[in-house]
């Protein structure tokens, strides 16, 4: 059974701080790996996905199949980036439980 | 275009009443997804339809039914709702089923069942 991880539900950093935002998971196969958020009264969004390798608002996730993690990561982390984050796995989307993010100004 | 559409927003239920929850989307996707929110277990998937004329159960489908209606409609229906039932349910649609497709979500739908 496929499975996502996400160990920490709240996690707060200073502005102008790197922040990373830690995946897990679990899946037999070549995992195909997402990262959603959710900003304050917004829908949930996609932020990025690895097959497509990009940096979107300045966040970045590799995926490393050693150690089944798909951690996101940010330099600098800006007020903005406060929100809900939840990595997903697989076309059909096994969600983690979620961190929730805030930005300390 | 307005995307995904999720009615009601807000509804309160007793203990063994039924209802719909109804989903549309106005982007021409193929695939749709209804999954519930709950606190500290993050999203799961209920039903989904891979394209218009099919079903398949998910993750949690007991206790709810589904019908896609036609391609932008999906709906979810609890024949007799349960407490357990309490959550709150999102409706999505992605162009295809596969992994390089984005899902969009709807508002949801806050359900309380008493």
């Amino acid at each position: 059974a496929q499975r996502v991880t996400q160990p920490e539900k709240l996690l707060s950093v200073f502005k102008g701080a790197p922040v990373e935002l830690k995946c897990n998971y679990s899946y037999s196969g070549s995992p195909e790996l997402f990262w959603y958020v959710q900003y304050s009264r917004q829908r949930l969004q996609l932020l990025l996905r690895h097959i497509s390798r990009e940096s979107i608002k300045g966040f970045t996730a590799d995926l490393n199949k050693g150690e089944t993690s798909f951690h996101l990561k940010k330099p600098f982390a800006q007020e903005e980036d406060s929100a809900m984050y939840y990595c997903a796995l697989g076309s059909r989307l096994t969600f983690g439980t979620g961190t929730r993010l805030t930005i300390i100004p | 275009n307005a995307g995904v559409t999720q009615t009601p927003k807000f509804q309160v239920l007793k203990t063994g009443q039924s209802m719909t929850l109804q989903c549309a989307q106005d982007m021409n996707h193929n695939s749709m997804y209804w999954y519930r929110q709950d606190p500290g277990m993050g999203l799961r998937l209920i039903y989904y339809s891979a394209s218009e004329g099919t079903t398949d159960k998910g993750e949690v489908p007991n206790g709810y039914n589904v019908s896609r209606l036609n391609k932008r409609e999906f709906s979810l229906r609890l024949e007799s709702a349960a407490p357990s039932q309490t959550s709150v349910y999102f409706c999505a649609s992605s162009e295809v089923g596969g992994s390089s497709n984005e899902q969009f979500f709807g508002p949801g739908t806050r359900l309380t069942v008493l």
